[in-house]
């Protein structure tokens, strides 16, 4: 079945630091593959995708490719701010139209970020 | 307006209790969801209805049974709560063939002591 690795946590850093966090996933056919970021005391809220191989998806600096040959989906971000402390989760959405949208998550990466 | 709504935010119960979690969505989606996120803050789907059809059902107890009154409510009635079912549960909604992109309320905390 599909499933999704995450790299563990919690991730600590500096302001204005370099952030990667891994992803990779197992799946059959060209699923799509997402980003979803959860802030302290709310649902998750989608952060950025991409549906199919070598696509790149970005959204308020931050930005992921789909590999498929590595079968990885990094998050990065150039300059972490403190308002992006919140936990992350990788999710990949099943090839086909039979999913009906049922998502896979990781196991969430917490990251935090100090002034 | 909310997007997605969950009521109520927090639920405190003994175990052997029934208690229930609404979920309603104005967005116009034709499927929503149920899914458990434990402590570790791992998510795992429980349900997926389509236009008040089950179609995903995720080898949950028959303790859990969701209700779908019409396609903009998806409810979930819990028999019998046991110490493991203390999670938050969200509710989430996406349109049909959306690609993927689901849209979760707040979350619903619930602590069975």
């Amino acid at each position: 079945g599909n499933s999704v690795t995450q790299m563990e946590g919690p991730v600590t850093l500096s302001e204005e630091a370099f952030l990667t966090i891994n992803c990779t996933y197992t799946a059959t056919g060209y699923p799509s593959l997402f980003w979803y970021v959860q802030y302290p005391g709310e649902g998750l809220q989608l952060l950025l995708k991409a549906t199919k191989a070598d696509d790149k998806g970005s959204n308020k600096g931050f930005e992921a490719t789909y590999r498929k040959e590595t079968t990885s989906f990094h998050l990065e971000k150039g300059s972490v701010q403190v308002s992006d402390s919140a936990v992350y989760f990788c999710a990949l959405s099943g090839a086909g139209g039979t999913s009906y949208g049922k998502l896979t998550f990781g196991q969430g990466t917490i990251l935090t970020v100090h002034p | 307006d909310t997007a997605v709504s969950q009521t109520p935010k927090y639920l405190v119960t003994q175990m052997g209790n029934d208690k229930s979690i609404k979920c309603e969505q104005n967005l116009g989606h034709d499927t929503m969801y149920w899914y458990k996120q434990d402590s570790k803050k791992f998510l795992k789907i429980m349900f997926s209805y389509n236009n008040k059809e089950l179609i995903i059902n995720e080898t949950v107890p028959n303790r859990f049974s969701p209700k779908s009154p019409d396609k903009a409510h998806l409810n979930l009635h819990i028999n019998s709560l046991e110490l493991g079912d203390s999670a938050v549960y969200f509710c989430a909604s996406s349109p049909l063939r959306g690609g993927g992109e689901l849209f979760f309320g707040e979350g619903s905390r619930l602590t069975v002591l």
